[in-house]
């Protein structure tokens, strides 16, 4: 199946610093990615729905100016967690589609924000 | 968006007992997919199924769109099933409540 890469693996940061995290599909090309946020025990929250060349479709409650997300070509999405603080500590996954409509993940990123 | 809720919330089995696990759509999707979360947080694919009926070992999965549900069935379930199970679909890729399954030896 499809490979898609997502780095880093974890990251602790300072409360009031960014934290960026790439998702790379490494084997096809993905017009659109997804951005996930996962709380323990519970299901995967959509946070926005990025587009390779526009801008970014956030969900109702998401925040654009917090959540940054760049889809700049047909292989990466990146998502900045500006401003960070330790609310935003989370799993946040991210997800690829191909031209078939199947949808990839990558590994995940769990954010600690002390 | 679309409202997907899952069923059982939780599932123990014995090892080798076989299970089936519901999907429930609020509207009609396309691009349905089943997910197996590992314990490390990874997604593994499971099954791209937007319609009909597919086999995959002891895995087989039912969608019918018409009716907007889905089933997932596992057979002679080991312990390395064990994990969370999820269903997701739509064009924003909306997921379900998820399904906690434990297989005890």
């Amino acid at each position: 199946g499809a490979v898609v890469s997502q780095h880093p693996s974890w990251v602790i940061c300072k409360s009031g610093t960014s934290v960026k995290i790439e998702c790379r599909s490494l084997d096809f090309q993905a017009t659109t990615m997804f951005w996930y946020r996962q709380f323990p025990k519970q299901s995967l929250m959509l946070m926005a729905t990025s587009n390779e060349g526009s801008k970014a479709t956030y969900e109702q409650g998401v925040e654009k100016d917090k959540f940054l997300i760049n889809h700049a070509s047909l292989t990466l999405s990146t998502l900045t967690v500006t401003s960070a603080h330790p609310e935003d500590s989370s799993f946040y996954i991210c997800s690829a589609r191909d031209g078939q409509g199947k949808a990839f993940f990558g590994q995940g990123t769990r954010l600690t924000v002390v | 968006g679309i409202q997907v809720e899952q069923s059982p919330p939780d599932l123990i089995l014995q090892e080798g007992a076989n299970s089936t696990l519901r999907c429930n759509f609020s509207d009609s999707v396309n691009n349905l997919q089943w997910f197996h979360q590992n314990p490390w947080g990874q997604l593994i694919n499971l099954f791209y199924i937007p319609s009909g009926t597919k086999q995959n070992g002891r895995l087989s999965a039912t969608t019918v769109a018409t009716e907007r549900y889905s089933l997932l069935y596992i057979s002679s379930s080991q312990t390395t099933d064990s994990g969370v199970y999820f269903c997701a679909g739509a064009n924003n890729l909306f997921f379900g409540t998820g399904t906690r399954l434990t297989v005890i030896p």
